[in-house]
């Protein structure tokens, strides 16, 4: 399996415009994440899906913010309208529960650079 | 609130020197905990998962030990080598449900 793919793996947009960065999870994987990486606040959780259901939106920031999982194998991030303090890489994660030793591994993708001007 | 903290955020040593690095969390109330490794601009890849009934667990020249009771783990890298540089961070994971608390991470370098 090629691993969970993100792309862009770089966005560099201005403030107000619309961005959607897209995740792709390991096939077979029932959870996926959402997280966001900056220095000032490290790694948050911003939302998950089981199934293709939102479990878990507590961390989504702003209403600016949305996440859908159409299918299985799809999910993006929208952020809309875009600030400059939405700069961060996002990170997507999937996971599987079929097994107890699975449970609770995350594999993660690349990430996406987002830089807002 | 969970809050996971670890110490030091940097660290630096020779090729060969043993590493410790040190995680710590508030919430004892843990189904497990876990050291992943980040390479800059890259995501993160889990290293080592010990289940909150399991005092430790080793892969290769990897040991992590996990102490509930005290709120700490540590995991040491034996025989440093350069390609250990990275920054490795710990996540702890609730019973309830799937949201792992992060720390910061200790960044790693390992000089030739």
């Amino acid at each position: 399996d090629a691993g969970v793919i993100q792309s862009p793996r770089h966005e560099v947009t201005e403030m107000g415009q619309e961005v959607t960065l897209r995740c792709k999870p390991i096939s077979g994987h029932d959870y996926l994440f959402w997280y966001r990486q900056t220095m000032m606040r490290g790694l948050e959780l911003l939302i998950y899906f089981n199934n293709n259901v939102p479990i878990d939106d507590s961390g989504m920031p702003e209403d600016r913010f949305s996440a859908k999982m159409p299918n299985a194998s799809f999910s993006t991030l929208k952020i809309q309208p875009s600030e400059p303090r939405d700069s961060a890489v996002y990170f997507c994660a999937s996971s599987r529960t079929d097994t107890v030793l699975a449970k609770n591994i995350q594999y993660f993708g690349a990430g996406t650079r987002l830089s807002v001007l | 609130k969970q809050e996971v903290t670890q110490i030091p955020a940097a660290l630096s040593v020779p090729e060969g020197e043993n590493l410790v690095l040190n995680c710590s969390f508030t919430d004892s109330a843990i189904y497990n905990l876990q050291w992943f490794r980040q390479d800059p601009g890259k995501g993160l890849t889990s290293l080592l998962l010990i289940q909150s009934s399991q005092r430790e667990q080793t892969s290769g020249r990897l040991n992590a030990s996990l102490d509930k009771s005290s709120g700490r783990s540590t995991l040491y890298i034996a025989a440093s080598q350069p390609g250990d540089s990275a920054t490795y961070l710990c996540a702890v994971g609730p019973s309830n449900d799937y949201k792992l608390s992060f720390g910061a991470g200790t960044t790693v370098t390992v000089r030739a």
